[in-house]
């Protein structure tokens, strides 16, 4: 059974930093891309970073692009979000899912998300 | 970069035919999928490659993709497929676009 179980949400300070870290299990962590997605309170579902499957290819959203890193340490199954400059725009449940498909098919989709952390930026 | 429009908001009877569409230039030349989030919930996928249905889908989802407009179908829709609907497509240029999202309230 897959599951993705994210960790490292609170509540932060405009201006400051976060981790947040996904844990996966139950498929070959290393064979598939995985990204982040978020949701702020009441909004639609905002793509906001993805990492290849070797972790060697990054991609952001242009929103978070230069403030947010994500990567990936395939021994330990695990997918991080570093954030920083962090503001109020930024609140959100960030969600961590699996990708699916290739270039080749023509679209990559997410077949598992996990349940979700939330960022809460506020002083 | 490109936008996935949605309408905001879509009304059914139960047993009724439910049709979302999702419109944007990127369907053209690619693939849509769809995800169902219920309140409180992570997303679902439910159709993805325009017409696939994963494992454990009902088959009263069905999708379509013409032009620059997919379209997911629910026929025969219950109380339980209340939920939010989004589209969402991918490009090499742009990476992941979500739609705009649709409320499906089955009155």
């Amino acid at each position: 059974e897959v599951q993705l179980l994210e960790s490292g949400g609170g509540l932060v300070q405009p201006g400051g930093s976060l981790r947040l870290s996904c844990a996966a299990s139950g498929f070959t962590f290393s064979n598939y891309p995985m990204s982040w997605v978020r949701q702020a309170p009441g909004k639609g579902l905002e793509w906001v970073s993805a990492v290849s499957r070797s972790g060697g290819e990054t991609y952001y959203a242009d929103s978070v692009k230069g403030r947010f890193t994500i990567s990936r340490d395939s021994p330990k199954n695990t997918i991080y979000l570093e954030m920083n400059s962090l503001s109020a725009d930024d609140t959100a449940v960030y969600f961590c899912a699996k990708e699916e498909g290739g270039q080749s098919i023509g679209i990559y989709y997410f077949d598992y998300w996990g349940q979700g952390t939330l960022v809460t930026v506020s002083s | 970069s490109y936008e996935l429009t949605q309408p905001p908001s879509v009304s059914v009877s139960p047993g009724q035919t439910a049709s979302i569409t999702c419109s944007g230039d990127i369907l053209g030349h690619r693939y849509a999928c769809w995800y169902q989030q219920k309140p409180g919930h992570s997303p679902v996928l439910v159709i993805y490659q325009d017409t696939k249905r994963p494992s454990g889908i009902p088959e009263r989802f069905s999708g379509s993709n013409s032009g620059n407009t997919a379209t997911l179908t629910i026929s025969g829709t219950q109380a339980m497929d209340e939920a939010d609907y989004y589209c969402q497509a991918w490009d090499y240029s742009t990476a992941h676009v979500f739609g705009t999202g649709t409320k499906v309230t089955v009155l």
